[in-house]
């Protein structure tokens, strides 16, 4: 079985600062996990995924999260926050055929 | 079109109404999802269908009825509803592969969603 915290509801950032939005996930089996985005009014898209290859995974938009087994973490960064980046970010974790897990979602907020 | 659309992207109704969600994709996916995204809580899984078949059903009350006709097309029938259902209904599909073993990296592809409020 799989599940996912991310903590911390909300996230607020400067434009220009380093974005984090953190992500822990416990799996019984080898994980894969995502990064959805949410922009108002719309439905979730990819970001990124690691299923096993390179532990640090390059997304869209300029993002990236890298996979630490032994923190069992998944964390999401950004260098430069833009104010186009606020949305809602959800992190979830599924492994061999269980179907995805989903967190409870981290809003971001870019202040300029 | 392209992507997954979903129709109503409203729709207001009283509890012993009946309505359909309709949604729609045009990516040639063969299996499809229906999700409720509830305000504070994670996004619950309630139907999956692949190949037209239901594969899941989370223990969904019965006044939800999914309905899948065809691989593009998936319809959720709601009759009955209470307050506490009024959320957003997320559709979303992908494409299964014929190899099962890793079926959980399979990528998901949303609409914009169906938000229902339940008077």
């Amino acid at each position: 079985a799989q599940s996912v915290t991310q903590l911390g509801s909300h996230v607020s950032v400067s434009e220009g600062a380093l974005v984090l939005l953190r992500c822990n996930y416990s799996s019984s089996v080898p994980p894969y996990l995502f990064w959805y985005v949410q922009y108002p009014n719309q439905g979730l898209q990819l970001l990124l995924k690691y299923t096993s290859a390179a532990t640090l995974v390059k997304g869209i938009n300029g993002f990236e999260a890298e996979f630490k087994k032994s923190e069992t973490s998944f964390h999401l960064t950004k260098p430069s926050a833009h104010m186009s980046d606020a949305a809602e970010y959800f992190c979830a974790v599924s492994g061999g055929t269980d179907k995805l897990i989903f967190g409870t979602g981290t809003r971001l907020q870019v202040f300029p | 079109e392209t992507g997954v659309t979903q129709t109503p992207r409203h729709l207001v109704m009283g509890m012993t109404n009946k309505k359909s969600l309709k949604c729609e994709q045009h990516l040639g996916h063969n299996a499809m999802y229906w999700y409720k995204q509830s305000a504070k809580k994670p996004l619950e899984l309630m139907f999956v269908y692949s190949l037209e078949e239901r594969v899941e059903n989370n223990s969904v009350p019965s006044r939800f009825s999914p309905e899948c006709p065809n691989s593009s097309h998936l319809f959720l029938h709601l009759h009955t509803l209470q307050p506490e259902d009024s959320a957003l209904y997320l559709c979303a599909s992908s494409q299964e592969r014929s190899n099962q073993a890793d079926s959980g990296a399979n990528v998901l592809t949303f609409g914009a969603g169906s938000r229902l409020t339940v008077l």
